[in-house]
């Protein structure tokens, strides 16, 4: 199984948004709404931000919206805050109980 | 709340069996969770290695599935990664996880850095 394909940057201001996309195939991202997000600042624990596509953990906050659309999934980060700034990376459950992780996407806020 | 702490040694030779242990406080391991590791080479990004469930069942990524074996132990309430034959590209901080939530790793501990390296 080949790792899913994320942009490796993404930027935005304090405010702005920011979507980062999360490319795979019908036999990962597209074949199941198994596709979660993690937030990862370097250091530390991932953290879970988004899980079955669109929901959220309790204690993350509303900014982070995830939707998908075929074989690709996306990660929204509305109202972007400095903490906020970190690498984010998604990860699909691909069948046959195997999961896939994406190739990860440094977020920075300008 | 339910915190998960990796150990193990962070120098392996070439060749030798990686073996780290995942130390689950807050929550019983056989509460009806699998628990996974994972990992990240210096400069790239994660990589799944395998999950158990309390029962002993495995799952593993097909990459690795012939070096890889994972392990629980419900008494210390831990469970163990083993990866035969490794070199320098098994290099990574290594992570264990609960999978909760949908297939989401949904808790993860601090993780551990593991060089081989003669």
């Amino acid at each position: 199984q080949s790792a899913l394909t994320q942009p490796p940057s993404a930027s935005g201001s304090p405010g702005q948004s920011v979507t980062i996309s999360c490319t795979g195939t019908s036999s990962d991202v597209g074949g199941y709404n198994y596709v979660s997000w993690y937030q990862h600042h370097p250091g530390k624990a991932p953290k879970l931000m988004i899980y079955e596509v669109s929901k959220r953990p309790s204690g993350v906050p509303d900014r982070f919206s995830g939707s998908k659309s075929g074989n690709t999934a996306s990660l929204t980060v509305s109202g972007l805050q400095a903490e906020d700034e970190a690498d984010y990376y998604c990860s699909s459950y691909a069948g046959s109980n195997n999961y896939v992780f994406g190739t990860g996407t440094k977020v920075t806020v300008l | 709340q339910v915190q998960l702490q990796e150990s193990g040694p962070g120098l392996v030779k070439p060749s030798e069996t990686l073996s780290l242990t995942c130390a689950v406080s807050g929550s019983s391991i056989s509460s009806g969770y699998y628990w996974g590791w994972i990992r990240q080479p210096p400069g790239k990004g994660l990589e799944w290695i395998g999950n158990i469930y309390h029962s002993g069942s495995t799952q593993y990524n097909p990459s690795l599935k012939s070096r890889v074996s994972i392990s629980v132990d419900t008494s210390k309430n831990q469970f163990s990664l083993k990866l035969s034959s490794v070199m320098a590209a098994d290099t990574a901080v290594y992570y264990c996880a609960r999978r909760g939530l949908a297939s989401a790793f949904d808790i993860w501990g601090q993780g551990t850095m593991v060089t081989v390296s003669s």
